[in-house]
């Protein structure tokens, strides 16, 4: 099974909501990530969590915050967004803690848009 | 860092058609992977391939990682072959090209 799963498909928030955006894997994968994709450009690392601490903070604004609960799951908690943030958030796992020289997966997104 | 570069930025085809896409990277990778996004957004993988030749049916890829570059075929190509294509490469972090777009017309 390489299956990564997000909820919610689809996300409208105004720009004093509070929401978080869940992604969930059962592979074993040791690695999880965040990415944003605007539309007609390629994903964009935000977070890299590696054995459930977070490795990597590509400079993400503070309104984006991660949480990796359990080594399955992995939360992006938003708060007081802008509408430039409006995008489709893409989760990816891997297998190896080594995260950059590992296959990732990905879910299929969730389409935020912040009014 | 790294820099991923694709080409062509966008294809046509014709049903049936062949093709061959493109990715040069600037330096040393561990890891090349190539992706088509459907319409929906989903990513889905085609190759883990950081260097060698793989087949998958009617696609195959090649990685040259001495040459620093991929290359993604697509045989007897289909309209459901529409979608973006991309390639991402990693040595500490990964990094997407900015893809190919590909049209598959009847």
């Amino acid at each position: 099974d390489t299956e990564v799963t997000q909820t919610p498909k689809h996300l409208v928030m105004g720009m004093t909501n509070k929401k978080s955006l869940k992604c969930e894997q059962h592979m074993g994968h040791r690695a999880m990530y965040w990415y944003k994709q605007k539309a007609k450009k390629p994903p964009e690392l935000m977070f890299v969590y590696s054995y459930e601490k977070l490795s990597i903070n590509e400079s993400v604004p503070s309104r984006f915050s991660p949480e990796c609960p359990n080594s399955s799951l992995l939360n992006l908690h938003l708060h007081a967004l802008q509408p430039e943030d409006s995008a489709l958030y893409l989760c990816a796992s891997s297998q190896g803690g080594d995260w950059g020289t590992t296959e990732q997966f990905f879910g299929p997104g969730t389409r935020l848009t912040v009014l | 860092g790294i820099q991923v570069e694709q080409s062509p930025p966008d294809l046509i085809l014709q049903e049936g058609a062949n093709s061959t896409l493109r990715c040069n990277f600037s330096d040393s990778v561990n890891n090349l992977q190539w992706f088509h996004q459907n319409p929906w957004g989903q990513l889905i993988n085609l190759f883990y391939i950081p260097s060698g030749t793989k087949q998958n049916g009617r696609l195959s890829a090649t990685t040259v990682a001495t040459e620093r570059y991929s290359l993604l075929y697509i045989s007897s190509s289909q309209t459901t072959d529409s979608g973006v294509y991309f390639c991402a490469a990693s040595y500490d972090k990964v990094i997407f090209g900015p893809g190919t777009s590909l049209s598959v017309i009847p």
